[in-house]
């Protein structure tokens, strides 16, 4: 079974400056995906991004990167020049890849909460 | 246009009452998910439905039922609700497995 595991309960940051978001993960698996999503106070939850794991390049979107380690099963969020709407709960998620399947099942990290300070 | 709809958005419901949930995806995705929050903001995977057959069935007391009538909507329905039950129930859909689009979920409380 894959388990995620994100070590910090809480972060905070200042607005406009850079912030990371750890998350590892534990699987057998060689074709997976991970992913981080975000959950503001309207508790609605967001795709923030994607990784797959056979890309050795690391996903960004905008202000979101991360750095995906895949020998140490490491995943983290870098978010450049934080804003206060990012201020949400950040979860990183694992989905194993299962060749055509439309369907597939997200293991999700405990969460980290994120504030961002004016 | 809302893609994944939830009714109700709240529920406040009494220990022992069967209520249900619904879910409405205008995507025209194949498959459908429930996932479930508990009071520390875990999330866990429930059920999965693809052309309205049942794909996954986690560890969930049969208490909990879901049903696809149609591959736009996915129902769950709990009988008997238990004060552990308190949760946020989402709702999502995909048509590719790395893709999935969440409902705004609905809050259950049972007093």
């Amino acid at each position: 079974a894959q388990t995620v595991t994100q070590s910090q309960p809480e972060m905070s940051v200042q607005e406009a400056e850079t912030v990371t978001l750890s998350c590892t993960y534990d699987t057998s698996e060689s074709n997976y995906y991970l992913f981080w999503y975000k959950q503001p106070p309207s508790r609605q939850m967001i795709l923030v991004i994607r990784q797959e794991a056979y890309k050795q390049q690391n996903a960004t979107e905008n202000r979101f990167s991360v750095n995906f380690q895949k020998a140490a099963k490491s995943f983290s969020l870098k978010i450049s020049d934080s804003q206060l709407g990012d201020t949400a709960m950040y979860f990183c998620a694992f989905m194993k890849r299962v060749g055509g399947t439309s369907y597939g099942k997200l293991t999700f990290g405990q969460g980290t909460i994120l504030t961002v300070h004016p | 246009d809302t893609a994944v709809s939830q009714t109700p958005k709240y529920l406040v419901t009494q220990m022992g009452n069967d209520k249900s949930i619904k879910c409405e995806q205008n995507l025209g995705h194949d498959t459908m998910y429930w996932y479930k929050q508990d009071s520390k903001k875990f999330l866990k995977i429930m059920f999965s439905y693809n052309n309205k057959e049942l794909i996954i069935n986690e560890t969930v007391p049969n208490r909990f039922s879901p049903k696809s009538p149609d591959k736009a909507h996915l129902n769950l329905h709990i009988n008997s609700l238990e004060l552990g039950d308190s949760a946020v129930y989402f709702c999502a859909s995909s048509q590719l497995a790395y893709e999935q689009f969440f409902g705004p979920g609905t809050r259950l409380t049972v007093l």
